[in-house]
């Protein structure tokens, strides 16, 4: 089967860093991915892993373990607009066209 | 570039009336995307295709929905008859093909409502 676990709900300060976590069992990896959602909006793109390891983009960085089942997103010096839910989803390699399995996503707000 | 394009934004209608949403992936990109999200359930995905050919539609909840890619620039999610319980919001995305890092971009999504 498939399964992504993620908190369903973090608090932060502004200025301050927080660490969302992802693990996943899933019956073929082929990525994760992080998306932003804002509250009525759309998922927004914010980062792909598919070796093991850091990607940093600006603020915000990810990591993975495959050998683990475990990712990260890392969102450092917090601003009041990154108050979303975040979603990890996994790559099915074993269909084309490269379906997404997503998490229940992880509401961050952010506090003054 | 015009991004992912959905149409109606929002729709109210009531159980038992068909309903008809449509989307316009990014110009290039041939994969297309539907997915439902509910608090409950959060994200799902209900079917996709890759060059207007479904590949996946193990995510359709019944018979009552169908869904369709006549062209590489149109497809329709047609739910009939609806129901209550059908109330989400409805999401299109495209990617621009079959491997390595392509990345999904979703459309600003239809809010269905079915009383």
């Amino acid at each position: 089967g498939q399964n992504i676990d993620q908190p369903t709900e973090m608090t932060a300060t502004e200025g301050a860093i927080v660490q969302i976590n992802c693990t996943y069992q899933t019956s073929g990896f082929n990525g994760l991915f992080w998306y932003q959602q804002h509250a009525g909006e759309a998922p927004t793109f914010l980062s792909y892993n598919v070796l093991d390891g850091l990607e940093e983009k600006g603020r915000f960085s990810s990591f993975l373990s495959r050998s683990k089942g475990y990712s990260y997103l890392l969102l450092k010096e917090l601003q009041m607009k990154d108050s979303a839910s975040y979603l990890c989803a996994v790559r099915d390699p074993y269909n084309q066209g490269g379906k997404l399995i997503f998490g229940q996503g992880t509401e961050l707000s952010v506090k003054p | 570039d015009a991004g992912v394009i959905q149409s109606p934004r929002h729709e109210v209608t009531e159980m038992g009336q068909e309903v008809t949403l449509r989307c316009k992936p990014i110009s290039g990109h041939n994969s297309l995307f539907w997915y439902r999200q509910t608090m409950m359930r959060g994200l799902e995905l209900l079917i996709y295709f890759n060059n207007n050919v479904p590949i996946d539609d193990s995510g359709m909840p019944e018979d009552r929905f169908s869904a369709k890619m006549p062209n590489a620039s149109f497809s329709t999610l047609k739910i009939q008859p609806s129901e209550p319980r059908d109330s989400a919001v409805y999401f299109c995305a495209s990617s621009s093909g079959l491997a390595g890092a392509e990345t999904q971009y979703f459309g600003p999504g239809t809010r269905l409502l079915v009383l």
